[in-house]
């Protein structure tokens, strides 16, 4: 199985700040990344897909990049909506797996 | 507008059978590979078990594999997730989850249901 590990678990942010999260495979995933949000008591949300493209009508100040098996995720300038918690997911090949999640709090 | 519908979790003894639903509509259901992620309470995402868009390939992750059984009936627009012998640490909340392009096995998904909170506890 592919192990992902996320880091950090937990990050205090302000409005404003840059924020970056990794995500690392534990053996190459090629592209096949994606990122999700999800907020208490909701479902998550897709934001970006094959480790770059952003999902349909998710704001610009999200980002992803990487390859292989190094990921990062980028917030450009954190919104008050953005205070969640994130995972990556990949899709190489099944089991499909998940990070642990990175919990964005506002500090 | 695309929704999944889920229903069917409840409380159930270890040893015990569940079937949850999730109910499509606003897509073209047949077209879609679909999923059913978990999450125990206060814990992350775990993948359960997904279905191609023509039942042809199916998997499971190690922590069900022989007692929970995936379906789809294309015809009602609908996924099914069998749950047999059930244990405490099956406990959860059950999303069932669309995967984004047509007729694909890049499995990432772009809507889920409400989720389905299963129970195991006597």
């Amino acid at each position: 199985d592919i192990q992902m590990t996320q880091s950090p678990s937990t990050l205090s942010a302000s409005v404003g700040d840059r924020v970056t999260i990794t995500c690392r495979a534990s053996q190459s995933i090629s592209s096949w990344l994606a990122w999700y949000q999800q907020k208490p008591g909701k479902a998550p949300n897709l934001l970006i897909y094959k480790a770059s493209s952003l999902q349909s009508g998710v704001p610009s100040r999200f980002s992803g990049s990487g390859s292989g098996t190094g990921f990062t995720f980028t917030i450009s300038s954190l919104q008050p909506d953005d205070f969640a918690t994130y995972y990556c997911q990949q899709y190489d090949s099944y089991p499909l797996t998940f990070g642990g999640g990175t919990q964005v709090e506002i500090k | 507008e695309v929704l999944l519908v889920q229903s069917g979790g409840g409380l159930v003894e270890p040893g015990g059978s569940l079937r949850l639903s999730c109910a499509a509509s606003g897509f073209t259901f047949d077209d879609h590979a679909m999923h059913w992620v978990r999450q125990a309470p206060g814990k992350g995402l775990e993948w359960v078990s997904g279905i191609s868009w023509n039942s042809g390939s199916i998997g499971y992750a190690d922590s069900v594999k022989g007692r929970f059984t995936i379906s789809r009936d294309n015809a009602k627009n609908s996924l099914y997730l069998q749950m047999n012998s059930l244990r405490a640490e099956d406990t959860a909340l059950y999303y069932c989850a669309k995967v984004r392009l047509r007729h694909s096995s890049s499995w990432y998904f772009d809507y889920w249901g409400q989720g389905s909170l299963v129970t195991v506890s006597s």
